[in-house]
């Protein structure tokens, strides 16, 4: 079945070092690709996505690109800031679902 | 506007009890999703509305789970004879999708209610 591993946390960095948070799926077909953000006491929340092979996503200076020859979704961001600690997590749809299926999280901690 | 807003947000129960979890969407919104998070995990797929009717129950784990959606709007979750393993972080989120979009949306989550099984 249709699945999302993405790296284990927690990460932690220092302020504006540089974040990569692995994320790999399989599905057949041709999924789209997600990131959601889940901050300390709020609701997940869309930060970016891909529908199609070679498609960027960007939102608050982390980026995704979707390669479906390596079936990856990896999220960076070039500097990161202590607002950015969160949990996040890699999640797709298959064409025609409508259930986003989710990676279990990374937890990423920034510290000044 | 108001997002999707949930409750209660804390629920507490024994086990064997009943319990009912209500979800309130954005207005509008015509596809309404169930999602449980277990401690240190992702989301998993509960339950998907179209409308008043569900589209994809594939999600519910057996049959204690049952939602209903009868005016397409507001949707509850309902346990019976609650166990242990029940307890979670039970997550709304609804979309203006219509079936067989396929992934070009955008779902907006609640914050949940966590519910406790004693």
């Amino acid at each position: 079945g249709d699945s999302v591993t993405q790296m284990e946390g927690p990460v932690t960095l220092s302020e504006e070092a540089f974040l990569t948070i692995n994320c790999t799926y399989t599905a057949t077909g041709y999924p789209s690709l997600f990131w959601y953000v889940q901050y300390p006491g709020e609701g997940l929340q869309l930060l970016l996505k891909a529908t199609k092979a070679d498609d960027k996503g960007s939102n608050k200076g982390f980026e995704a690109t979707y390669r479906k020859e390596t079936t990856s979704f990896h999220l960076e961001k070039g500097s990161v800031q202590v607002s950015d600690s969160a949990v996040y997590f890699c999640a797709l749809t298959r064409s025609g679902y409508n259930k986003l299926i989710f990676g279990a999280g990374t937890r990423l901690a920034v510290h000044p | 506007g108001a997002g999707v807003s949930q409750t209660p947000s804390n629920k507490v129960t024994e086990k064997g009890k009943y319990v009912e979890l209500r979800c309130d969407p954005i207005s509008g919104h015509t596809a309404l999703y169930w999602y449980r998070q277990s401690l240190g995990q992702g989301p998993e797929f509960l339950i998907y509305f179209q409308g008043t009717g569900a589209a994809d129950d594939s999600g519910l784990p057996n049959d204690r789970f049952f939602a209903v959606r009868p005016e397409g709007s507001v949707s509850t979750l309902k346990i019976q004879r609650t166990e242990r393993g029940d307890s979670a972080v039970y997550l709304c989120a609804s979309s203006l999708t219509k079936i067989g979009a396929g992934g070009n949306y955008e779902q907006y989550f609640g914050p949940g209610t966590r519910l406790t099984v004693t």
